[in-house]
């Protein structure tokens, strides 16, 4: 089992439209949990970081559970600038800052 | 205030021959992660330094690929011969150990090998 799996998509939804993202995780230790944007051709850029309570910012919202390992991102009201690729995040733990990288959710917004 | 600063931005070589990646993390950060890219793989983490010692380089894919950590500012990854299966974009992060610290990435090598 991959340490980190998400849907690789392509995701294709209209402008407006709500769209969710799930990632499972296989290190049950694991403590940091984030989401990264990258877009085409581009470094993977922090989007936000991953709380236990659930973490909201603007139209994006970030959940976490870790009874069954999983965390979602939940875009809402999207944009068209909104189509990249989402990434994954967590810590190894006992390893420093060590992060370990979900292959990538592909969003594509259309007018 | 700069962010990872990686050298050079594009690189195209030819098979057989020496490729030296370098990096310059984000000052005050201790911990420096070399990542490789591509299509079919995604991101892959190659070694992680954690004060300028490697802590894990089981994701280094053979004994072609090395990489250093002379100092706190500068890292290097060599592959000696390149292959043209190395050619992918090669990304430099860096971070502050630390609860909930996330990397912050350099803008990538996009190395070709031909």
């Amino acid at each position: 089992r991959k340490e980190v799996e998400q849907d690789p998509g392509p995701f294709n939804v209209p402008e407006g439209a709500t769209v969710a993202f799930n990632c499972t995780y296989s290190n049950s230790a694991s403590q940091s949990f984030f989401w990264y944007r990258q877009d085409c051709r581009k470094e993977p850029k922090l989007l936000m970081s991953v709380y236990s309570s659930g973490n909201e910012d603007g139209r994006f919202t970030a959940q976490l559970n870790r009874a069954s390992q999983y965390i979602s991102l939940l875009i809402r009201d999207s944009k068209l600038s909104d189509s990249a690729t989402y990434l994954c995040v967590v810590n190894v733990p006992n390893q420093g800052g060590k992060l370990i990288f979900g292959q990538g959710t592909e969003l594509s917004v259309k007018p | 205030d700069a962010g990872v600063i990686q050298s050079p931005r594009h690189e195209v070589t030819e098979m057989g021959q020496e490729v030296t990646l370098r990096c310059k993390p984000i000052s005050g950060h201790n911990s420096l992660f070399w990542y490789r890219q591509t299509m079919m793989r995604g991101l892959e983490l190659l070694i992680y330094f954690n004060n300028n010692v490697p802590i894990d380089d089981s994701g280094m894919p053979e004994d072609r690929f090395s990489a250093k950590m002379p100092n706190a500012s500068f890292s290097t990854l060599k592959i000696q011969p390149s292959e043209p299966r190395d050619s992918a974009v090669y990304f430099c992060a860096s971070s502050f150990t630390g609860t909930r610290q996330s990397a912050f990435f350099g803008q990538g090598t996009r190395l070709t090998v031909v």
